[in-house]
């Protein structure tokens, strides 16, 4: 059964470093989306993205944040300065039409 | 921001028995309505959805029920077991929102066997 994978599973940074969260969507999937999950918050969107280009965005997904889909396969999420708070689980999803399809996550540690 | 709120934290069932979940909205646009289940470490898994155009849809031993008027939906599993103990999540989105989801809190579900 096809599914989302992510990488890397775990990702410790330190404050003001960049990191790029990086995700394999369901291969026949059209719409990509960005959510996190801070420990003991609910999962909160962060940004949709569709025909090469961002859909939708909340507060959150601010100037640091940025998305690309390098290549045919690849969807990646760029934190340009990392702070404290966005220690987080976050979460890939993929989807063709209404139900998404959630990756394994990468767990984001800043220090 | 409570646009979806699931007002119980945790539920504990005997086997066999029917476990049911509930999930309360705001937001009158919304009109795609999901259950995931997630354990610990790992990502949020498809259970079932529904459209507001519809007021219950059934898959196997789970099925949702829509109440737009109250702006409810539940999520009823029958019969309950051990492996469906996880952390239910109902999740809701609008057409012209892009298909974000907006998640509840969660309601952790235990089953004794």
């Amino acid at each position: 059964e096809p599914e989302v994978t992510q990488t890397p599973s775990h990702q410790v940074t330190q404050m003001g470093q960049e990191v790029i969260l990086r995700c394999v969507p369901i291969s026949n999937h059209l719409y990509f989306y960005w959510y996190r999950q801070i420990l003991g918050q609910k999962v909160e969107f962060l940004v949709s993205f569709y025909n090469n280009e961002i859909s939708e965005k909340s507060e959150i997904f601010d100037d640091q944040f940025s998305v690309e889909r390098p290549d045919g396969s690849n969807f990646t999420l760029k934190i340009r300065s990392t702070k404290l708070e966005d220690s987080a689980m976050y979460f890939c999803a993929s989807s063709d039409r209404n139900e998404q399809f959630f990756g394994p996550g990468t767990r984001l540690t800043v220090l | 921001d409570q646009q979806v709120k699931q007002n119980s934290p945790s539920l504990s069932v005997q086997e066999g028995r029917i476990s049911i979940l509930n999930c309360d909205y705001t937001n009158s646009m919304f009109d795609y309505f999901l259950w995931y289940k997630k354990y610990p470490a790992e990502g949020p898994t498809f259970l079932i959805s529904i459209s507001s155009i519809k007021d219950k849809n059934e898959d196997g031993r789970f099925t949702v029920f829509l109440n737009k008027s109250a702006k409810h939906l539940s999520l009823h599993i029958v019969p309950s077991q051990p492996g469906d103990s996880a952390v239910y999540f109902c999740a809701a989105s609008a057409f012209n929102a892009g298909n974000m989801l907006t998640f509840g809190g969660g309601t952790r579900l235990m089953v004794k066997p």
